[in-house]
């Protein structure tokens, strides 16, 4: 499955299947980018995270892209779990600045 | 895992009390932050705060809202008088001294003004 995500808010993926999460950044100046996963009831949890030197970067199940020219982010998850499901962040920030902004959020159901 | 705790989890005030939400960062964490999420909506950004001080802030952070570290330990948002519309989580969040490493958040704290 995949999501647009300002565009397409959800997504509901198939338990097994790959997901791919998209955002848009609006900040060229942006240099730091994390994604951040949000369960019902809880505070944001820190999933992975790419530097703008980097256009790729894995972790365990879990890939982001990085496309500077068109300030396009995207998540992969892998094998989607039902653990999965949940609200999908991304967050942009830089080295000249303190806070992160946050983009809309995708929010993923796993279908068993 | 290094975590942020909050206090209390949920807080229900009438328009135009004072609130005051209670954040104990992650100890050696140089930078503080508080976010708020209105149900259904993205996470958006209110304050920084490094060295005893308010480094940005957004324009939703008006003068009805203030933070301070009073013992060094314990980080606060206060908001004065509150409004219907400041119903919403309100996060706090920590980073180490290097700017570009994660931010821990804490829970939250549910805060539903009536």
């Amino acid at each position: 499955g995949e999501s647009v995500g300002l565009h397409l808010p959800t997504l509901s993926v198939q338990e097994g299947d790959n997901s791919i999460i998209n955002c848009a950044y609006s900040n060229s100046a942006s240099d730091y980018f994390i994604w951040y996963k949000q369960e019902s009831g809880k505070g944001p949890q820190f999933i992975i995270d790419i530097r703008s030197n980097m256009d790729k970067r894995q972790g365990q199940r879990v890939t982001v892209l990085l496309n500077k020219t068109v300030k396009h982010l995207s998540l992969q998850i892998a094998a989607t779990q039902p653990g999965d499901s949940a609200v999908y962040f991304c967050a942009e920030g830089s080295s000249n600045d303190y806070k992160l902004s946050f983009g809309a959020g995708t929010t993923v159901t796993v279908r068993a | 895992e290094p975590e942020v705790t909050q206090t209390p989890s949920h807080q229900v005030t009438q328009m135009g009390q004072e609130v005051i939400l209670r954040c104990v960062p992650i100890s050696n964490h140089l930078y503080f932050y508080w976010y708020r999420q209105i149900l259904g909506q993205k996470v958006e950004f209110l304050v920084s705060f490094y060295n005893n001080e308010i480094s940005e802030k957004s324009e939703i952070f008006d003068d009805q809202f203030s933070v301070e570290r009073p013992d060094g330990s314990n980080f606060t948002l206060k908001i004065r008088s509150t409004k219907l519309e400041d119903s919403a989580m309100y996060f706090c969040a920590a980073r180490d001294g290097r700017l570009n490493t994660e931010a821990f958040f804490g829970q939250g704290t549910r805060l539903t003004v009536v």
